[in-house]
């Protein structure tokens, strides 16, 4: 089955750090666009950053800087570890497998989302 | 940087009800354009791609059409199992979203 699942959520304290972790099955993570999105609580969504197959790597202007995403193949597993969170940080976060469909880049695959939130 | 908006913003239908949702993007975007079903506590699911082709397993009730700068998400018959938001998106871009609720 094809799937991603997210973990690494929690309650932390602005400034502090938390690194999310989505696992795959059923595809190959470094064969494929992954994204990380979010969603502010009775918000939007909001993309985050992106790793092409390739390795290249792209942030929205809201978190370049203090996150960083990443991947093991080994483990086919994607990552974003958040630094310096802040409250407008506080989210579900979803990581997505991006496919080109048609001329399109369309978001086919979801986990279920993990929760931050960054409180005092 | 493109914009998406959509509208309306709400809307309040019926079982049984046409509904279309409207996507415009602040310029042209030929056809890059997928919608999105979100329910509540859930993960968006993707419904259309390339404005108008439908994602395998995506009941027929629901199309798309457009190109360049307006979309359009039509549901032909709701169901009450469509009761949800539903987003645009192009690249790393999406609508602010419209929420279809029960009237």
């Amino acid at each position: 089955e094809v799937q991603l699942v997210e973990t690494g959520g929690g309650l932390i304290q602005p400034g502090g750090s938390l690194r999310l972790s989505c696992a795959a099955s059923g595809f190959t993570v470094s064969s494929n666009y992954m994204s990380w999105v979010r969603q502010a609580p009775g918000k939007g969504l909001e993309w985050v950053s992106v790793i092409y197959s390739g390795g290249s790597t792209y942030y929205a202007d809201s978190v370049k800087g203090r996150f960083t995403i990443s991947r093991d193949n080994s483990k086919n597993t994607l990552y974003l570890q958040m630094n310096s969170l802040r409250a407008e940080d506080t989210a579900v976060y979803y990581c997505a497998r991006g496919v080109i469909a048609g001329p399109t880049l369309a978001f086919d695959i979801w986990g279920q989302g993990t929760m931050v939130t960054v409180s005092s | 940087d493109i914009q998406l908006t959509q509208s309306p913003s709400f809307l309040s239908a019926s079982v049984g009800d046409r509904v279309t949702i409207t996507c415009r993007a602040s310029q042209g975007i030929s056809s890059y354009l997928a919608w999105y079903q979100q329910k509540p506590g859930k993960a968006p699911k993707l419904l259309i791609y390339a404005a108008s082709t439908l994602q395998s397993g995506v009941p027929s009730r629901f199309s798309g059409s457009g190109s360049g700068t307006e979309f359009t998400l039509t549901i032909s018959s709701l169901q009450p199992e469509d009761f949800a938001t539903y987003y645009c998106q192009q690249l790393n871009i999406f609508g602010p979203g419209t929420k279809v609720d029960i009237k």
